[in-house]
């Protein structure tokens, strides 16, 4: 496996589901975030972990809960979920703690979550 | 307040031509870097180019350049001789401070969506 891959790729789940999305990184990477896209919106910043510590959240309802136990693993816990959180769900690296001029984000193929 | 606009919804553009791709942004820092990433229907972002606001040329990348013109706050993406390949979602985003950080926040633009016709 190379670059950034998520797992599952696609996701229905009720309202009272708990499922978990899993990322993981090649890259040697130190900072991993979870974003969120939905339909005409501009992607929204969810969290930012730096070398295992989250480091942002922006202001993310408590029914999703990330999870960082290693610098290559992600995960975002999902519980009681919303018909409005229906949306593309992608995880990005990147180098992170201002050691390069240019600390570029790269990103998976997205998880696309349904909640009935 | 950090902002990224791109004004153009959807763009056509034939096969083997130049297409612009419109991004303005808006910062009060004076270190900022600047990206492109490409959206295919699949789903996945595929970073394009970076530009850095104290870079003194133009980014180029293959096909992509960026026009950079900083005194109007403008980052346009250039494609060259368009492929169908290219057509996509195309996000314009923003990132305060040139050498990134703990953090290196991103904001995005709410993309162009490109058809490239035969």
């Amino acid at each position: 496996e190379t670059g950034v891959t998520q797992t599952p790729r696609h996701l229905v789940m009720g309202m009272t589901n708990k499922k978990s999305l899993k990322c993981e990184q090649h890259l040697g990477h130190n900072a991993m975030y979870w974003y969120k896209q939905s339909a005409k919106k501009p992607l929204e910043l969810m969290f930012v972990y730096s070398l295992e510590e989250r480091v942002e959240n922006n202001s993310v309802p408590s029914r999703f809960s990330p999870e960082c136990p290693n610098s290559s693993h992600l995960f975002l816990h999902l519980h009681t979920l919303q018909p409005e959180d229906s949306a593309l769900y992608l995880c990005a690296s990147s180098q992170g703690g201002g050691t390069a001029a240019r600390d570029t984000q790269y990103f998976g193929p997205g998880t696309r979550l349904t909640v009935l | 307040a950090q902002k990224i606009t791109q004004t153009q919804p959807g763009m056509f553009v034939q096969e083997k031509e130049a297409v612009t791709l419109d991004c303005t942004y808006d910062t009060s820092d004076p270190s900022y870097g600047l990206f492109w990433y490409k959206q295919p229907s699949s789903g996945e972002m595929i970073f394009l180019i970076y530009q850095g606001s104290y870079d003194q040329q133009n980014a180029t990348e293959g096909r992509y350049s960026l026009n950079f013109q900083k005194a109007r706050k403008s980052a346009n993406l250039v494609i060259s001789a368009s492929q169908l390949g290219d057509s996509a979602m195309y996000f314009c985003a923003m990132r305060e401070g040139q050498y990134g950080g703990a953090t290196n926040k991103l904001i995005f633009g709410t993309g162009t969506l490109l058809a490239v016709q035969p």
